[in-house]
């Protein structure tokens, strides 16, 4: 069964680093999505992207963030200036369509440690 | 905001089945119901999604109201392994965009 490939697995970094966390969405899907969780808390969307921009993007997804799709195949979230409350699960999605049903696949998640 | 509300923990014993209840009161006549499940910190797994008639896959069934305004989710022989958080999600359209609001989701625990 398809996948949506996150790496890497978990990222240790210090305040103030930048961060890039790629995603490998599933070939055929053509809408992105990065979701975030802070441990014990719920799951918060983060941006959409479609056809090489951003369709939508939360409060939380200020200047520090910012995402790409570089080479066709990989979704990159690139947090500029890591801050300790950045520490989360990193969640990519990716889906083969936008109107009707419209069913996400999510990665297995990349874990940000921030010190 | 997310357009749903779950109970916050349910329990079940193993072997039973498990209705997971959904309130999605302002849905709109073409949004469609989808449940996903996380266990721990993994990602959140697809379980099912529907329109207006019942549905069901390998995993589980989905009943919805014939008014739409609400959704039950069938686990119908719960394990351990079901245990889990589990989420039922409306499409949330703004300005001729769709994203998926997580809300808090339904605690299940299955228990021996």
């Amino acid at each position: 069964e398809p996948e949506v490939t996150q790496t890497p697995s978990h990222q240790v970094t210090q305040m103030g680093q930048e961060v890039i966390l790629r995603c490998v969405p599933i070939s055929n899907h053509l809408y992105f999505y990065w979701y975030r969780q802070i441990l014990g808390q719920k799951v918060e969307f983060l941006v959409s992207f479609y056809n090489n921009e951003i369709s939508e993007k939360s409060e939380i997804f200020d200047d520090q963030f910012s995402v790409e799709r570089p080479d066709g195949s990989n979704f990159t979230l690139k947090i500029r200036s890591t801050k300790l409350e950045d520490s989360a699960m990193y969640f990519c999605a990716s889906s083969s369509r936008g109107l009707g049903a419209n069913v996400l696949t999510f990665g297995a998640g990349s874990r940000l440690t921030v010190l | 905001d997310a357009k749903t509300t779950q109970p916050t923990s349910m329990d079940c014993a193993e072997g039973r089945a498990a209705n997971l209840p959904c309130n999605h009161s302002t849905i709109s006549g073409n949004e469609y119901v989808y449940w996903y499940r996380q266990i721990h910190s993994q990602g959140p797994q697809y379980i099912i999604h529907g329109l207006k008639n019942n549905e069901t896959n390998e995993m589980a069934s989905l009943i919805i109201t014939e008014d739409r305004k609400s959704s039950t989710l069938i686990l119908p022989h719960a394990t351990l392994r079901d245990t889990a958080v589990y989420y039922c999600i409306v499409r949330v359209t703004t300005s001729g965009t769709y994203k998926y609001i997580f809300g808090t989701g339904t605690r299940l625990k299955v228990l021996a």
